[in-house]
């Protein structure tokens, strides 16, 4: 069974601060995803990582893939409440039947 | 709003009845996918159907089945319900059908197992 830990579970800042959640697994994936997920909601998809030490960049979010393609991160820079929610990782390589997804970071910006 | 349509919102039921869940994927998506999302277990990928046809099967019990019909929407039926069933079911469509394409999860359905 392939595992993706999160790191931290919770997390809670002042607006401004600066974050970074990880995503670790002994198992190779051919690419992963981050999503957030606010309450009420489905998990909608922000990044998809493919190759090993790519870095991505979506306005103050930095997305990296490990070198071996078992770990990410995600840092967000200047946090801001609108950027509350959890936070998901998932891995895959083919099909879906192997698809697992991160425990979770629940994160809180308090303005 | 992703354009993925899943009724009812909020379901009680009582241990060892049966539920079927509705979802309408988004205009022009093939694949649909059914999540569990528990306390306990978190996101859990259940199964996938692509053009009507069973694609990838995940931690579905055998308790638990699921149709896509010819007009591409999908259910999700479960029997004999247990206590520990009590979660949050999303569903979610794509265009294609591999680990990577991009999908789109509706809203969820709560189910409560009283």
């Amino acid at each position: 069974t392939q595992l993706l830990e999160q790191s931290p579970q919770f997390l809670s800042i002042q607006e401004g601060e600066n974050l970074t959640v990880y995503c670790n697994s002994s198992s190779v994936f051919s690419s992963l995803q981050w999503y957030r997920q606010e309450p009420g909601e489905g998990p909608v998809l922000l990044v998809t990582v493919v190759t090993g030490g790519e870095v991505k960049k979506l306005k103050r979010l930095t997305f990296q893939f490990g070198d071996a393609r078992k770990d990410s991160s995600l840092h967000i820079t200047a946090a801001q409440p609108g950027d509350t929610g959890l936070y998901l990782c998932a891995g895959g390589s083919g099909g879906y039947q192997k698809v697992t997804f991160g425990t979770g970071t629940k994160l809180q910006v308090i303005p | 709003d992703s354009g993925v349509t899943q009724t009812p919102k909020h379901l009680i039921t009582a241990t060892g009845q049966r539920v079927t869940l509705r979802c309408s994927p988004r205009s022009g998506d093939l694949s649909v996918y059914w999540y569990q999302q528990s306390l306990d277990q978190g996101l859990q990928f259940l199964i996938q159907y692509y053009n009507g046809e069973e694609r990838a099967k995940g931690n579905i019990l055998e308790r638990f089945s699921a149709q896509q019909f010819p007009d591409l929407h999908s259910e999700l039926n479960l029997s004999s319900l247990e206590l520990g069933d009590s979660a949050l079911y999303f569903c979610a469509s794509s265009v294609g059908q591999g680990w990577g394409t991009e999908a789109f999860f509706g809203q969820g359905t709560r189910l409560t197992v009283v």
